[in-house]
């Protein structure tokens, strides 16, 4: 299957400050990737939808001025999370869609771990 | 209504039996089903998708799709220890976004 990479798998920072992370496909072209975040013990939930070269949609209750999405090319979407806080602390994970199988089919990267202290 | 619903488990199975998991959507006119299995602390990772209503096998898989009942399982024969996972079920809503349920913890008993 594709692959997707995450970058970083894991990182802690100062509540307030801003934490960026990459989701690339690294063997295929995506014109549509998505963000998930999930907490422990829950499922996975889609925070927002990114086209390449157009502005994100994003699902409801999820705030845009906080959690700003970029897909500045077929195979990078970068995700900002603005100011965190504690309460930000999740498992952020990203997949790319791949529809040059023929089949429709998504592709997760591994994830990460966002610590807020 | 949810629109995919799963049983949350645990869902324990003796190693070597069948593990059945089943998921419901609200959507009828979803067209695409996954299963997804992750690990704890790791991202969940592709097992099955099915188009087609009826059954579709990969090795020790069976996904089974009934579109008019709006039920969509997974079979896992001859259960092993690594099999011990949270399965997520997931449908393509509107073709636009696919749609998680809460996922199934299943322990396999040695």
């Amino acid at each position: 299957g594709a692959v997707v990479s995450q970058h970083p798998s894991w990182v802690i920072c100062k509540s307030g400050t801003s934490v960026k992370i990459e989701c690339r496909s690294l063997d295929f072209q995506a014109t549509t990737m998505f963000w998930y975040r999930q907490f422990p013990k829950q499922s996975l939930m889609l925070m927002a939808t990114s086209n390449e070269g157009s502005k994100a949609t994003y699902e409801q209750g999820v705030e845009k001025d906080k959690f700003l999405i970029n897909h500045a090319s077929l195979t990078l979407s970068t995700l900002t999370v603005t100011s965190a806080h504690p309460e930000d602390s999740s498992f952020y994970i990203c997949s790319a869609r791949d529809l040059a199988g023929g089949f429709d089919e998504q592709f997760f990267g591994p994830g990460t771990r966002l610590t807020v202290l | 209504q949810k629109e995919v619903e799963q049983n949350s488990g645990p869902l324990s199975v003796p190693e070597g039996a069948i593990a059945s998991l089943n998921c419901t959507y609200s959507d009828r006119g979803s067209q695409s089903f996954f299963w997804y299995r992750q690990y704890s602390g790791k991202s969940p990772e592709l097992i099955m998708f099915i188009y087609s209503n009826g059954d579709k096998e990969d090795g020790r898989f069976t996904a089974q799709l009934n579109k008019a009942s709006q039920y969509v399982s997974l079979l896992i024969r001859d259960s092993q220890p690594s099999d011990s996972a949270t399965y997520l079920c997931a449908v393509w809503v509107g073709n636009e976004k696919l749609t998680f349920g809460t996922g199934t913890r299943l322990t396999i008993i040695p």
